[in-house]
């Protein structure tokens, strides 16, 4: 059963440009979060899809969207890029129907480098 | 509004030795708590987690954690630190139907042989 996976592992870019970050949820999981994690600093929730749909939105501006596949996946985008965009980003999903704890599982993330 | 808010950005322990890990959260209803592990250069693993059934916790790893209510707090513990502990350790909460983490800044691990 492949878990959480996200794509690339690595990504260096300008500031001023765009990057998309790809997630694949766990098998049977309906639910993506996206997080940014900052060097030295834990993981900061960004938003959340369900059925395609934004259903939660952390305190991030508007150059950060997304999107959810009618297959669970999601992308991150992120426009403008800053050099404080600089962080680790980890995709996490869960399922609805699970119920009770919401159980989060955290894929290995994506590096982004802004330079 | 949740917080979580982890007392030490650092511990250093002896191989065997016991590992205390505090946290303490703050949330207008009853939480959902949890512990993560991140090793270098990896994604976060759930060590356990409260979803109000008992009180004491067990995990992977031989971790477990106490909620104890009247003083907000969620720590975690480990009878006997093993080399292989040493990572950066995360205390989070959730609230029922809000489904997002909020997370604690972190405590690093050391384990000193």
């Amino acid at each position: 059963d492949a878990g959480v996976t996200q794509s690339p592992t690595h990504l260096i870019k300008t500031r001023g440009q765009q990057v998309t970050l790809r997630c694949s949820p766990k098998s049977g999981h309906d639910t993506v979060s996206w997080y940014q994690q900052a060097l030295g600093q834990g993981p900061q929730f960004i938003f959340q899809y369900y059925e395609e749909e934004e259903r939660q939105r952390g305190n991030f501006p508007d150059r950060f969207s997304g999107h959810q596949f009618p297959n669970y996946s999601s992308e991150l985008n992120v426009n403008a890029l800053l050099l404080g965009d600089s962080a680790l980003y980890l995709c996490a999903s869960s399922s609805i129907l699970a119920g009770g704890s919401y159980e989060q599982y955290f894929g290995p993330g994506t590096r982004l480098t802004v330079t | 509004a949740q917080s979580v808010t982890q007392l030490g950005s650092h511990v250093s322990v002896s191989e065997g030795a016991l590992v205390l890990l505090r946290c303490n959260y703050s949330s207008s209803v009853p939480p959902y708590l949890f512990w993560y592990v991140q090793y270098p250069n990896q994604g976060l693993q759930l060590l356990l987690k409260y979803t109000s059934a008992a009180t004491l916790v067990k995990g992977i790893n031989g971790f477990e954690a106490e909620f104890k209510k009247s003083e907000t707090s969620f720590h975690l513990t480990k009878p006997s630190a093993h080399m292989s502990d040493a990572a950066e350790y995360f205390c989070a909460v959730s609230e029922e139907g809000a489904q997002k983490l909020v997370f604690g800044q972190g405590t690093r691990l050391t384990i000193n042989p």
